[in-house]
C-alpha cells in the first residue's frame, strides 16, 4: 500500500535561508510524485511534480524537488526563503499508471518565515 | 478564467440536518473529487468520480453521499449520520486519474 510521510509538521526559516521540507513515500510501483501548497483559507496549488525522466524537478516560486528511488525520497527546497512562501506544503504520491490509483497525501508541513 | 467554483465557503448546520456542499468546474475535466481536510490530517479521499453518472466510495464515505449528473457537477451532502462534520472540504478535479489535481478554493462546514 502507498503511504506518505513529511519529517516536521512545522518548519521554520529566516528570510533568505534555505529551506528544506522532507517527503519520504513507500510504493510497490514506480510511483507519481507531487509537491503542493496551501495558503490559509484556499484550496491547494500544485507547486512541481515527478513522472518520468529527469529526477530533478523545477517548479513554480523557485521551489524544485529531487526524486531518489534508493532513498524513496522527494524532498523539496528553495535556495532563498521569501515571506510570501509561508504556507502549508503537501507531499503526495500516486501509483496510477493508467490504474486505478488515487493521491494519498502527507499530513503537511506548515512553513513559517521570520523577518 | 477556468476553474474549480466550491460554494459556499461558510456553511452552518444544526445537529440532525442534511447538508450540501456545491462544486462545480468549467476544465472539461473528466474525474471529480471530494476530500475532508482536518488540522494535521493532511486530507482524506472521500468520494471521487471518473465519469459521468458513476462514482466511488474513497477512504471516509461513511456519512456522505454524492452525485454526477453533469460532468462539470460534484455535489457533496453531508449527511445527519456523519457524526463529526466540522471540517473543511475540498473538491479537486483532474483531466484523468494520471494527471494533476486541480482544486476548489474549499467550504468550511461547522455545526451550530
Amino acid at each position: 500500500a502507498q503511504s506518505v510521510t513529511q519529517l516536521g509538521s512545522h518548519v521554520s526559516v529566516s528570510e533568505g535561508a534555505l529551506v528544506l521540507l522532507r517527503c519520504n513515500y513507500s510504493s510497490s510501483v514506480p510511483p507519481y510524485l507531487f509537491w503542493y501548497v496551501q495558503y490559509p483559507n484556499q484550496g491547494l496549488q500544485l507547486l512541481l511534480k515527478y513522472t518520468t525522466g529527469a529526477t530533478l524537478v523545477k517548479g513554480i516560486n523557485g521551489f524544485e524537488a529531487e526524486f531518489k528511488k534508493s532513498e524513496t525520497s522527494f524532498h523539496l527546497t528553495k535556495p532563498s526563503a521569501h515571506m510570501s512562501d509561508a504556507a502549508e506544503y503537501f507531499c503526495a504520491v500516486s501509483e496510477s499508471r493508467g490504474s486505478q490509483g488515487n493521491l494519498i497525501f502527507g499530513k503537511g508541513t506548515k512553513l513559517s518565515v521570520k523577518p | 478564467d477556468g476553474g474549480i467554483t466550491q460554494s459556499p465557503k461558510y456553511l452552518f448546520r444544526k445537529e440532525g440536518q442534511n447538508v450540501t456542499l456545491s462544486c462545480e468546474q468549467n476544465l472539461n475535466h473528466d474525474a471529480m473529487y471530494w476530500y475532508r481536510q482536518d488540522p494535521g490530517q493532511g486530507l482524506r479521499l472521500i468520494y471521487y468520480s471518473q465519469i459521468v453518472n458513476d462514482f466511488q466510495k474513497g477512504d471516509i464515505a461513511e456519512g456522505y453521499s454524492v452525485s454526477r449528473e453533469k460532468k462539470e457537477s460534484f455535489p457533496l451532502t453531508v449527511t445527519s449520520a456523519q457524526k463529526n462534520p466540522t471540517a473543511f472540504y475540498l473538491c479537486a478535479s483532474s483531466i484523468n486519474r494520471d494527471q494533476p489535481q486541480h482544486f476548489g478554493d474549499g467550504t468550511r462546514l461547522s455545526i451550530l
